[in-house]
């Protein structure tokens, strides 16, 4: 089976920085997905991650430790349109079914 | 201009109705999928066809069952709607099933079982 965890909810202030962490234990590992979705919209793609390190994308980065079964999203100089729901999802097996975590809601203030 | 749409976008019905949703993507992919999010926003995974064959089929009542006409359409018959039925249902479509694959999700159908 596979589990993952994130926060629930992260506050923070327009232009700062925030981590969303997220652990998962999964049998077998095929890469690790950030969506974001915002209040009554479909979740849309932010980034994938399969090897270890860190990826970036604009404002967006996402890090990956495989042996830690660990990783995040840094969310730089946030915006008021980042307040959305962050969805962390694994891909166990080669041709398996993306798992989903419960979300982390950021809420960015001014 | 729409890459993965869903019909309708809000259902509400009556206990033990039948309803079906309807989904069609126009980004030429061989996998689509329907997925289920609860009132805690879990988002699950019901079922995955990959070129109008079932590969994924998780632990869903019979009342559920998904049809794929053609690589471009899965559609989504629900019998006996249930209380518990309620929940907003997203398809997705990718490229093919492969792990890398990024999923692209239509705008959801609320659907509410009174």
């Amino acid at each position: 089976g596979q589990n993952i965890d994130q926060p629930t909810e992260m506050t923070a202030t327009e232009g700062a920085i925030v981590q969303i962490n997220c652990t998962y234990q999964t049998s077998g590992f095929n890469g690790l997905f950030w969506y974001q979705q915002h209040a009554g919209e479909a979740p849309t793609f932010l980034s994938y991650n399969v090897l270890d390190g860190l990826e970036e994308k604009g404002r967006f980065s996402s890090f990956l430790s495989r042996s830690k079964g660990y990783s995040y999203l840094l969310l730089k100089e946030l915006q008021m349109k980042d307040s959305a729901s962050y969805l962390c999802a694994v891909r166990g097996r080669l041709w398996g079914k993306l798992q989903f975590g419960a979300g982390t809601q950021v809420v960015v203030t001014p | 201009d729409t890459a993965v749409s869903q019909t309708p976008k809000y259902l509400v019905t009556q206990m033990g109705n039948d309803k079906s949703i309807k989904c069609e993507q126009n980004l030429g992919h061989d996998t689509m999928y329907w997925y289920k999010q609860d009132s805690k926003k879990f988002l699950k995974i019901m079922f995955s066809y990959n070129n109008k064959e079932l590969i994924i089929n998780e632990t869903v009542p019979n009342r559920f069952s998904p049809k794929s006409p053609d690589k471009a359409h899965l559609n989504l018959h629900i019998n006996s709607l249930e209380l518990g039925d309620s929940a907003v249902y997203f398809c997705a479509s990718s490229p093919s099933g492969l792990a890398s694959d990024t999923q692209y999700f239509g705008p959801g159908t609320r659907l509410t079982v009174l």
